[in-house]
């Protein structure tokens, strides 16, 4: 099945910077890839995502780039605030037999010092 | 529109004793998924389903039985609870349009098994 590897595990920036955190995938099939922030005691929520037919997706503050030659996506916040901080997950979507499922990342804990 | 609902909130069991986490959706969604989430480890597929009356193994299956009666409902269910089975339970739910749409989560079932 799919694998998903995110990177860094943890972040940390001071207010105003941005953050970068990156992902791979190994199945060059998948097609859908979302990103989810969790914060302490949440429910995972999304908050962008984008398609393989897309190679970069904004959102205000929050982007989501594609390269599908590298099978690597990554997510860009600017501009962090202290409310930033959370746990970021990373997904790709399978596909045939496993259609519907997402193959998570373990997630990257961020960190925005005031 | 509750969206996704899990019950119980929290539960604590003892070694050997079962229970049933109950997940309902109102949003007509046929996929459903349940995922345990360990320190470090990111969410973990147990067990989905692709629309009532089907279900399939995710990553981590042992121990754990689902049932997919009605189309709102997914159960999870837990014969004999283990220690290792101690975790964070997040339900969430899906639909294709076409494509796969995103997943939403509900607010998670804290289990703990002494």
């Amino acid at each position: 099945g799919e694998n998903v590897e995110q990177h860094p595990s943890t972040l940390s920036v001071q207010e105003g910077d941005s953050a970068v955190i990156k992902c791979t995938y190994s199945d060059s099939a998948s097609n859908y890839f979302p990103w989810y922030k969790q914060e302490l005691g949440k429910r995972p929520q999304l908050i962008i995502d984008i398609r393989s037919n897309v190679g970069e997706k904004k959102d205000q503050r929050i982007a989501v780039t594609l390269n599908k030659t590298a099978k690597h996506f990554s997510l860009h916040i600017t501009e962090t605030q202290p409310e930033d901080s959370a746990v970021y997950f990373c997904a790709a979507s399978g596909r045939g037999s496993t259609l519907g499922r997402l193959y998570f990342g373990r997630g990257t804990q961020l960190t925005v010092w005031p | 529109n509750a969206g996704v609902t899990q019950t119980p909130k929290f539960r604590v069991l003892k070694t050997g004793q079962s229970m049933t986490l109950l997940c309902a959706q109102d949003m007509n969604h046929e996929y459903m998924y349940w995922y345990r989430q360990d320190p470090g480890m990111g969410l973990r597929l147990i067990h989905y389903s692709v629309g009532e009356g089907t279900t399939a193994k995710g990553e981590v299956p042992d121990g754990y039985n689902v049932s997919r009666l009605k189309k709102q409902n997914f159960l999870l269910g837990l014969e004999s609870a283990a220690p290792s089975q101690t975790s964070v339970y997040f339900c969430a739910s899906s639909y294709l349009q076409g494509i796969l749409q995103p997943q939403h989560f509900g607010d998670g079932t804290r289990l703990s098994i002494l």
